[in-house]
């Protein structure tokens, strides 16, 4: 079963704004990483935030850990055409948990 | 590039037969695993690999299995396919015990069974 749910499960913005997509989990996690999916292809590892950090950023991305509310966030800054995708957490263990995905779509 | 190759890409399957998917990790990588994503939903794991030994599996029935050759590469089976079966087929390598790493994954196969 699915450990994680996205928030929202669709977005829709304009190249240049922000996008924040929002993901909780039900159990205790050692780690949560975010991975972006393209037209139903591979999925790519963006990000990891240890259960220990509060927020992280790498390049446009910036993700927030709330172990107490069991939920985290991700932030894509000056969003482009190109970032169009899915966007999936998954909780940690020696398999991952996938959500259920945020569909991005940006709009030139 | 050595990521993750699978192969087929794409099969179309009648119910009732069995099919085999093929999975190489990235070099380097000793642990595969496999997913099943439904058109729409987020992957569902289905078991994972490590020195040959399936290591820890979902909620999936048996008509699934899989095996893990020693250069690493793996096999995922479904026997008797379902409609429900249809799907697009990931796989991910890994090194055992190293998660926070992530996992790195293949294009996948869209198995189509009509």
């Amino acid at each position: 079963s699915q450990q994680g749910e996205e928030d929202p499960q669709a977005l829709s913005i304009q190249e240049g704004e922000n996008a924040t997509m929002n993901c909780s989990y039900k159990t205790s996690i050692n780690n949560l990483q975010w991975y972006r999916q393209n037209s139903g292809r591979g999925l790519v590892h963006l990000i990891l935030i240890r259960s220990n950090e509060r927020e992280k950023h790498s390049g446009r991305l910036r993700v927030t850990l709330d172990t107490s509310k069991k939920s985290s966030s991700l932030l894509i800054t000056a969003s482009r055409a190109a970032d169009t995708a899915s966007y999936f957490c998954a909780t940690d263990g020696n398999q991952f948990y996938f959500g259920t995905g945020t569909s991005l779509t940006v709009i030139p | 590039d050595a990521g993750v190759t699978q192969s087929p890409t794409h099969l179309i399957k009648t119910r009732g037969q069995q099919v085999t998917l093929r999975c190489s990790p990235k070099s380097g990588h000793d642990t595969v695993s496999w997913y099943q994503q439904a058109l729409g939903q987020g992957p569902q794991f289905i078991f994972q690999y490590y020195e040959e030994e399936e290591r820890q599996r979902g909620n999936f029935p048996d008509r699934f299995s899989g095996h893990q050759f020693p250069n690493y590469s793996s096999e995922l089976n479904v026997n008797a396919l379902l409609l429900g079966d249809s799907a697009l087929y990931l796989c991910a390598s890994s090194l055992w015990g190293r998660w926070a790493y992530g996992y790195t994954f293949g294009s996948g196969t869209r198995l189509t069974v009509v």
